[in-house]
C-alpha cells in the first residue's frame, strides 16, 4: 500500500530534549516536505527536499533541523524543543515540488513542557 | 505576496443541503489552486485542483470547484451534504512566485447538521 508513515504519532517531552520525528515514503517520490499545523493559521511549511541530499527552508525554519540522506526518509530534528514548538507535524511527499499530488502522513501530535 | 482566504473558520450545512466552502487568492501571475481535505484525526488528502485546463474541476466524493479569474476565487461546491463529508477543507495557490511552494489556506471545518 502506497503510504507515507509518520513515527511517533503522538509525543510528550520537556523543553531542551532532543527528538526525531521519522517520516518514510514507499512511493519513490523525489520531493518531500514537513508541515506544521496550528489552530487559525492553516500549514505552514518548514522544510522542503527536492531530492537525496537536497534540502531547503520553508517559511518557519526556525529550531529545526532535517537530512535526506535516502529517498525514502526525511527525518524532522528538534535539537532543543520549546513549548512554542507544541503542534501538529506533517510529513509529505510527491512526485515533483508540487503540481502533482502530494501525500500525506498521519500527522505526530508534540506537546512541549 | 501570494495569499489565500478562507471565507468562514466553521461552515455548518444541513444533510441532504448544498456545500459551498469560499477561497479567494492573490496573485498577479497564473495560479495553480487546490482544496485538500483532513478527516479527523487524519493526514490531508487531495480533493481536486485546476492547473490552467477547464475551469470547472471534478474532485473525489461529489466535490467540484471553479476557477474565476475575474473574482480571483476557487469555491468548492457540492450539491447535498452527507455525513460523512464532516472535516476540514484546506484551500491551497501554487505559483511561479511563490517558488512553486503551496500557500496554505487557513482552513475551514465543515460540519453537517443532521
Amino acid at each position: 500500500e502506497a503510504q507515507v508513515t509518520q513515527n511517533p504519532r503522538y509525543l510528550i517531552t520537556v523543553t531542551g530534549k532532543k527528538l526525531t520525528v521519522t517520516c518514510s515514503q514507499n512511493m519513490n517520490h523525489e520531493y518531500m516536505s514537513w508541515y506544521r499545523q496550528d489552530p487559525g493559521l492553516g500549514l505552514r511549511q518548514i522544510y522542503y527536499s527536492m531530492n537525496v541530499e537536497v534540502t531547503d527552508k520553508g517559511d518557519v525554519p526556525e529550531g529545526y533541523k532535517v537530512s535526506r540522506k535516502e529517498k525514502r526518509n526525511f527525518p524532522l530534528i528538534l535539537e532543543s524543543p520549546s513549548p512554542n514548538q507544541t503542534s501538529l507535524y506533517f510529513c509529505a511527499s510527491g512526485r515533483d515540488r508540487a503540481y502533482n499530488e502530494q501525500f500525506f502522513g498521519p500527522g505526530t501530535r508534540l506537546t512541549v513542557l | 505576496a501570494q495569499s489565500v482566504t478562507q471565507l468562514g473558520s466553521h461552515v455548518s450545512v444541513s444533510e441532504g443541503a448544498l456545500v459551498l466552502l469560499r477561497c479567494n487568492y492573490s496573485s498577479s501571475v497564473p495560479p495553480y489552486l487546490f482544496w485538500y481535505v483532513q478527516y479527523p484525526n487524519q493526514g490531508l488528502q487531495l480533493l481536486l485542483k485546476y492547473t490552467s485546463a477547464a475551469t470547472l474541476v471534478k474532485g473525489i466524493n461529489g466535490f467540484e470547484a471553479e476557477f474565476k479569474k475575474s473574482e480571483t476565487s476557487f469555491h468548492l461546491t457540492k450539491p447535498s451534504a452527507h455525513m460523512s463529508d464532516a472535516a476540514e477543507y484546506f484551500c491551497a495557490v501554487l505559483t511561479v512566485d511563490s517558488n512553486y511552494q503551496l500557500i496554505w489556506g487557513a482552513g475551514t471545518k465543515l460540519i453537517i447538521k443532521p
